[in-house]
């Protein structure tokens, strides 16, 4: 019965190869993310989506692409993996995006890659 | 100059004190305020959050809101061992669709 998952837990990788991190919730919420925290634990927005369309897109470099099949679902898919991709992503989710209780963020348990 | 800012600490208080996390954040028009917990190797939990100035108080934690003073703290009363983790504040930001996270204060309590 777990809210927010990700898969997988731990992905370790050669550079320049290509991978796939996949979330799922089970919460009914309209608004998923993406998130980075790398090792001095500054988690910072990548992506957002709302009911399978894109609504925050920052500055990440264009190897990174979400893919949001259904709004349970967001994935992100991650080309030519450099050594300073190694961090830890997370995905949350909410029921919605706009100020009020329901933009509350509920985070999945995240996904350690690490790439030599 | 950062959108969301902690005192990234450590922090140690002794077992059963009050231990007090304090935020400021630079968007003076930021509606809502988020503090979360992070156990080390966890994801982060909510713990509360707050929109209106003042305090809002759940069991042992309060929440402090000073919109003028652009502030938000976080107060952790009767400390326990259990609460050791890094408290992550977070804030939206006008017209923001997203939240900014604050890199985070670790709390230790010490038995």
């Amino acid at each position: 019965d777990t809210a927010v998952s990700q898969t997988p837990k731990y992905l370790v990788t050669q550079m320049g190869n290509d991978k796939s991190i996949k979330c799922e919730q089970n919460l009914g919420h309209d608004t998923m993310y993406w998130y980075k925290q790398d090792s001095k634990k500054f988690l910072k927005i990548m992506f957002s989506y709302n009911n399978k369309e894109l609504i925050i897109n920052e500055t990440v470099p264009n190897r990174f692409s979400p893919k949001s099949p259904d709004k349970a679902h967001l994935n992100l898919h991650i080309n030519s993996l450099e050594l300073g991709d190694s961090a830890v992503y997370f995905c949350a989710s909410s029921q919605d995006f706009v100020a009020g209780s329901r933009e509350t963020q509920y985070f999945g348990p995240g996904t350690r890659l690490l790439v030599l | 100059q950062k959108e969301v800012e902690q005192n990234s600490g450590p922090l140690s208080v002794p077992e059963g004190a009050i231990a007090s996390l304090n935020c400021t954040y630079s968007d003076r028009g930021s509606q809502s305020f988020f503090w979360y917990r992070q156990y080390s190797g966890k994801s982060p939990e909510l713990i509360m959050f707050i929109y209106s100035n003042g305090d809002k108080e759940d069991g042992r934690f309060t929440a402090q809101l000073n919109k003028a003073s652009q502030y938000v703290s976080l107060l952790i009363r009767d400390s326990q061992p259990s609460d050791s983790a890094t408290y992550l504040c977070a804030v939206r930001g006008t017209g923001a669709n997203n939240l900014f996270f604050g890199t985070g204060t670790r709390l230790t309590v010490i038995p």
